[in-house]
């Protein structure tokens, strides 16, 4: 079965700390892979996919395929990070269904 | 551009009643999915519809039905409302021929049952 896992509810880190939050997920074919972030009182938006293997705002997610992992990495956390993070993925075609984890909320400590 | 406009924003309903959400999808955008995202938890899949016809969809029952309308716009309609109904409702709209990158979201309709 397709499944997207965020093991951790709540990850706090202080500013300018670094910043690693775990995804793992289970799918038998090609899976695409994307981190979409919910800032305060803003809709949910795509922050990244894997395939275009770009940095956003500092952030970083490399796919392991071998530990089935799409972590989203940055190396210097700062307030406005502070925000509600979804790991998700999907078939890889066009407009297919996502499904997302459970989100990780990460609070940037000043 | 508005992006994707749901309505209405929130919405209280008594247990088995029936209710229909609405959304408008950005323009350019013909491909509209439903999702339901209960308290504290990732958005779950409920259907996705293109060219006015459902083409995928979630574990959800047939209380949970849809339509989409030539000008791209959408309906999710529950029927028989129970309490673990309440949830935000959100939508979201992309491009068929834009894969996966196009997908937009709505602000949500907050729906409690009583």
């Amino acid at each position: 079965a397709q499944r997207v896992t965020q093991p951790e509810k709540l990850l706090s880190v202080f500013k300018g700390a670094p910043v690693e939050l775990k995804c793992n997920y289970s799918y038998s074919g090609s899976p695409e892979l994307f981190w979409y972030v919910q800032y305060s009182r803003q809709r949910l938006q795509l922050l990244l996919r894997h395939i275009s293997r770009e940095s956003i705002k500092g952030f970083t997610a490399d796919l392991n395929k071998g530990e089935t992992s799409f972590h989203l990495k940055k190396p210097f956390a700062q307030e406005e990070d502070s925000a509600m993070y979804y790991c998700a993925l999907s078939e890889y075609s066009s407009a297919s269904k996502i499904i997302f984890g459970s989100g990780t909320r990460l609070s940037i400590r000043p | 551009d508005a992006g994707v406009t749901q309505s209405p924003t929130h919405l209280i309903k008594t247990r088995g009643q029936q209710v229909t959400l609405r959304c408008s999808p950005k323009s350019g955008h013909d491909t509209v999915s439903w999702y339901q995202q209960a308290l504290g938890q990732g958005p779950q899949f409920i259907f996705q519809y293109y060219e006015e016809e459902e083409r995928q969809r979630g574990n959800f029952p047939d209380r949970f039905s849809g339509h989409q309308f030539p000008n791209y716009s959408s309906e999710l309609n529950v029927n028989a409302l129970l309490l673990g109904d309440s949830a935000l409702y959100l939508c979201a709209s992309s491009a068929e021929a834009g894969s996966n990158y196009g997908y937009t979201f709505g602000s949500g309709t907050r729906l409690t049952v009583v």
